[in-house]
């Protein structure tokens, strides 16, 4: 079954980089991209981009752009998100999620991670 | 950039109850990729529909989806406790490559 593990918790200060970590199981990882949604505390889901594991293209919103950078490791079937230049509005919980087509909805999360931003 | 606009944003009702949950495209969009999750406290978002009104695996027939164009609804036929939690709308806009996800619609137990 497909399973996405994310990294543990981190606290960063404002202005660090944060890397969250998310490694596939239960499917050729080179098949499907990987989505990044955040959760600000209070808030909704917020889209921060998508890799193709296969090709290693990227998009994500206007917003992020600049600041955000995902990758991933097929040697490892993982994963990587880099935020940097972190605000303390970024305190957020961070998920991956993968899906087989746009068409099907995001079907497979990870558990989340949380980041917390504080001097 | 479409918006999703969700309503209402609380809706308050006992178990039992129906409850009817609305998201407004900002502009006309593809029902093939309008989608609906459910999220709990603590847990990874659930999808619920897909294709507007495609129930996931494993999603029970109390749950239905519909909608097209601008105006999309999910609806819970009868309320179990374990249903309240926040609902969210999301789209794909295949021309941009994007996902867009409404603000939300909380449903609270009466």
């Amino acid at each position: 079954q497909v399973q996405l593990v994310q990294s543990g918790a981190a606290v960063k200060k404002p202005g660090a980089s944060v890397k969250v970590s998310c490694k596939a199981s239960g499917y050729t990882f080179t098949n499907y991209g990987i989505i990044w949604v955040r959760q600000v505390p209070g808030q909704g889901l917020e889209w921060m981009g998508w890799i193709s594991a296969h090709s290693g293209n990227t998009n994500s919103p206007q917003k992020f752009q600049g600041r955000v950078t995902m990758t991933t490791d097929t040697s490892t079937s993982t994963a990587y998100m880099e935020l940097r230049s972190l605000r303390s509005d970024d305190t957020a919980l961070y998920y991956c999620a993968t899906n087989k087509s746009p068409r099907l909805g995001i079907d497979h999360w990870g558990q989340g991670t949380l980041v917390t931003v504080s001097s | 950039e479409i918006v999703l606009t969700q309503s209402p944003d609380t809706l308050s009702l006992s178990p039992g109850e129906r409850a009817t949950l609305f998201c407004r495209a900002s502009q006309s969009v593809s029902a093939s990729y309008l989608a609906w999750y459910q999220h709990k406290p603590g847990q990874a978002p659930r999808l619920l529909v897909y294709g507007a009104s495609n129930r996931a695996t494993g999603i029970p027939d109390m749950f239905s989806g519909s909608g097209s164009g601008t105006d999309f609804t999910l609806t819970i036929s009868r309320l179990e406790p374990e249903d309240f939690a926040v609902y969210y709308c999301q789209h794909y806009d295949s021309s941009r490559g994007m996902y867009t996800f409404g603000q939300g619609t909380k449903l609270e137990i009466k």
